[in-house]
């Protein structure tokens, strides 16, 4: 079983507020991912970073934001909830190249 | 814009039985093609991940080919059982200079065995 972790599981918070996903690796994987999913939609990448006080865009664009300030830590922050932001967030990290993902369990946010 | 194409969307498969479903990718590029299985309430976890072309993989009962210079991979299943039931997701990787070496996902398979 991967050991990579996301808290909370669930969260149901209303429009306005800031909130912070949790998500940590104790593999020491340098590559580190945020992955946003609608249901029955594909994965699509919000952010990644390739290690410590790394952090790149990904595809889709998202008024979310990251920090990677330790390898094994890797939070996802929205400053101001909005309901366009409910979505299941995953969190994966790999060695790089084009080595396989681990996948934390989610995070289910739902804005009211 | 590059975009990965899975069928069938879902499958209704009776227990014992094989199957098997489609990941069709770009062509041109490739540096890997990826599958995962998704079971309800868990993690995706990895099943295969692909380099070559002509290359087959096998797990237990699950087994993929690729074929990169057609650009699709199939992912079988023979003599299935109940816990096979989950989503499976393919995932391509582009080796052009501006992909980031990311992974471009489809919407996924679901798979349902039925007793």
């Amino acid at each position: 079983e991967a050991d990579i972790y996301q808290t909370p599981r669930y969260l149901v918070i209303g429009t306005g507020k800031k909130i912070t996903l949790e998500c940590s690796q104790t593999m020491g994987h340098d590559k580190m991912y945020w992955y946003q999913q609608d249901p029955g939609m594909e994965l699509h990448l919000i952010h990644y970073s390739y290690g410590v006080n790394s952090t790149e865009k990904g595809d889709l664009s998202s008024e979310s934001t990251v920090s990677r300030i330790r390898t094994e830590h890797f939070p996802l922050t929205l400053e101001s909830a909005r309901p366009s932001h409910t979505s299941q967030y995953l969190c994966a990290s790999s060695r790089g190249g084009y080595d396989e993902q681990y996948f934390g369990p989610g995070t289910r946010l739902t804005v009211t | 814009i590059l975009n990965v194409e899975q069928s069938p969307q879902s499958l209704h498969v009776q227990e014992g039985d094989s199957t098997n479903f489609t990941c069709s990718f770009p062509s041109s590029n490739f540096y890997a093609l990826h599958w995962y299985r998704w079971e309800t309430a868990k993690s995706p976890e990895a099943l295969f991940v692909m380099t070559l072309n002509g290359d087959e993989k096998k797990k237990g009962q699950i087994s993929a080919t690729l074929n990169t210079k057609e650009g699709y991979s199939y992912l079988y299943i023979k003599g299935s059982q109940p816990e096979d039931s989950a989503t499976y997701l393919c995932a391509f990787m582009s080796g052009a200079w501006d992909s980031n070496y990311q992974l471009i996902w489809g919407a996924g398979t679901k798979l349902i065995i039925k007793p």
